[in-house]
């Protein structure tokens, strides 16, 4: 599959549970973002990593830990998350960095819904 | 920090009519205005940008215009069609030397009535 890719699609898990979401970009980006989407803030930046170092941490709590270990793949680990962290979870993707031509447009990924028991 | 405010959060036309969103934002040092389009159960996608240094840009039916003199840009949908029902996201970023992420408005629901 081109593009950005992520799984799971969709993932339940109790308070207790640790997960982790993953996504894959197939573009060549240097870019890579975290969003979290709900009804009340459509789509509120969590987390920016520019050629594998995070830079921007949206003041998101410290139950979501992101990491990235290459500037092609991007995961989201989740540890005691609670029933308000429910959520559509997209990933996206820009140049970043190096490409200076650029005007960072972002390309999603079809996100991850997920839904704290 | 920029902020970026869109209205209206919802909006219903008919069929064939013109469907106006309307975005400011708060720093003027913002250079790139794109737009997303996100379809009920889909990702969001890009479907036009805009630049500081052009005032307008047209893509078949839709435009957006951009007045940096009162920091606000507007997506123009002409001749509505059912399939233009979807969620629109306008943004805003400042280009300079790096990576900086977009800031997005919160959305407008666009329903257009066959």
């Amino acid at each position: 599959e081109t593009g950005v890719t992520q799984t799971p699609r969709h993932l339940v898990m109790g308070m207790t549970n640790k997960k982790s979401l993953k996504c894959e970009q197939h573009l060549g980006h240097n870019a890579m973002y975290w969003y979290k989407q709900s009804a009340k803030k459509p789509l509120e930046l969590m987390f920016v990593y520019s050629l594998e170092e995070r830079v921007e941490n949206n003041s998101v709590p410290s139950r979501f830990s992101p990491e990235c270990p290459n500037s092609s793949h991007l995961f989201l680990h989740l540890h005691t998350l609670q029933p308000e962290d429910s959520a559509l979870y997209l990933c996206a993707s820009s140049q970043g960095w190096l490409a200076l031509s650029s005007y960072n447009e972002q390309f999603f990924g079809p996100g991850t819904r997920l839904t704290v028991l | 920090g920029e902020n970026v405010e869109q209205h209206p959060s919802t909006l219903s036309v008919q069929e064939g009519d013109s469907a106006v969103i309307k975005c400011t934002y708060s720093d003027s040092a913002s250079n790139y205005f794109p737009w997303y389009k996100q379809e009920l159960g889909k990702r969001p996608q890009l479907i036009i940008d805009i630049r500081s240094n052009v005032g307008e840009k047209k893509d078949q039916r839709i435009a957006v215009t951009l007045n940096k003199t009162a920091k606000h840009f507007s997506l123009h949908i002409t001749e509505t069609q059912p399939e233009d029902s979807a969620v629109y996201f306008c943004a805003a970023s400042i280009r300079l030397s790096g990576n900086t992420p977009l800031v997005f408005g919160k959305g407008t629901r666009l329903s257009v009535i066959a």
